[in-house]
């Protein structure tokens, strides 16, 4: 299978620890974005990268939130002393996107991780 | 500002008769626009997209979408509903002229509910 994949799938952890997700996009797409998806809501942006660069950030991402892209391939998105309000499922995508290119390009998602912050 | 509603929470609908699961938009130009569909515990996937042409678009499992400029809406549709339909739906917006370079603004989603 080709598809997006996230890593973990679920993650339980205590308020004021360190966590990190990782995210392997479909192999070809250069486009890379995460989303957080609370209950009953739709999936909310975070940031977006283009190859390695980090090109949009969403105000949800506090300066606790972090992520990187560094070699353009996979991605990883840290969170530093989580609290209880960042329980959520975090979602990753991936598209084909050229370069100031067709913004339609289909974004497709991973399982996400779900985590947990008691 | 870009922004989707989807007005129903939940829509019923018995096996084997046509489904409606409505969506409104707003967006500062002409829009893109996207269903995907979220089973429990699943990531989104990806149903079907509107970016220009024929205002019916046809998509993944026998669903289709109307995009319907003077109502601002893209409905999403399938002429006889299956149990195995029943799960999560959201619609998407890309806006090409909102200045962001990434991100889709999705609804509330719907809880489609087939019944046998």
């Amino acid at each position: 299978d080709t598809g997006v994949s996230q890593n973990p799938r679920h993650k339980i952890t205590k308020r004021g620890q360190n966590v990190t997700f990782r995210c392997d996009p479909i192999s070809e797409h250069n486009r890379l974005y995460w989303y957080r998806q609370t209950l009953g809501q739709g999936p909310e942006f975070l940031t977006y990268f283009q190859n390695e660069a980090q090109l949009e950030k969403s105000r949800l991402l506090s300066d606790r939130f972090s992520a990187e892209r560094p070699k353009g391939s996979f991605s990883t998105l840290e969170i530093q002393r989580t609290e209880q309000g960042d329980s959520a499922m975090y979602l990753c995508a991936s598209s084909i996107g050229l370069a100031g290119g067709n913004q339609a390009n289909t974004q497709y998602f991973g399982p996400g991780t779900r985590l947990t912050v008691l | 500002a870009q922004s989707v509603a989807q007005p129903e929470d939940q829509v019923n609908v018995a096996e084997g008769n046509p489904l409606t699961v409505k969506c409104t938009y707003s967006v500062s130009g002409n829009p893109y626009l996207f269903w995907y569909v979220q089973y429990p515990n699943r990531g989104l996937q990806f149903l079907l997209k509107y970016i220009t042409g024929d205002n019916l678009v046809k998509g993944s499992y026998g669903f289709e979408a109307e995009f319907n400029k003077s109502q601002t809406s893209f409905h999403l549709k399938k002429p006889s509903a299956l149990v195995s339909d029943s799960a999560l739906y959201f619609c998407a917006v890309r806006d090409p002229y909102g200045g962001s370079q990434g991100n889709l603004i999705f609804g509330k989603g719907t809880k489609l509910s087939v019944k046998p």
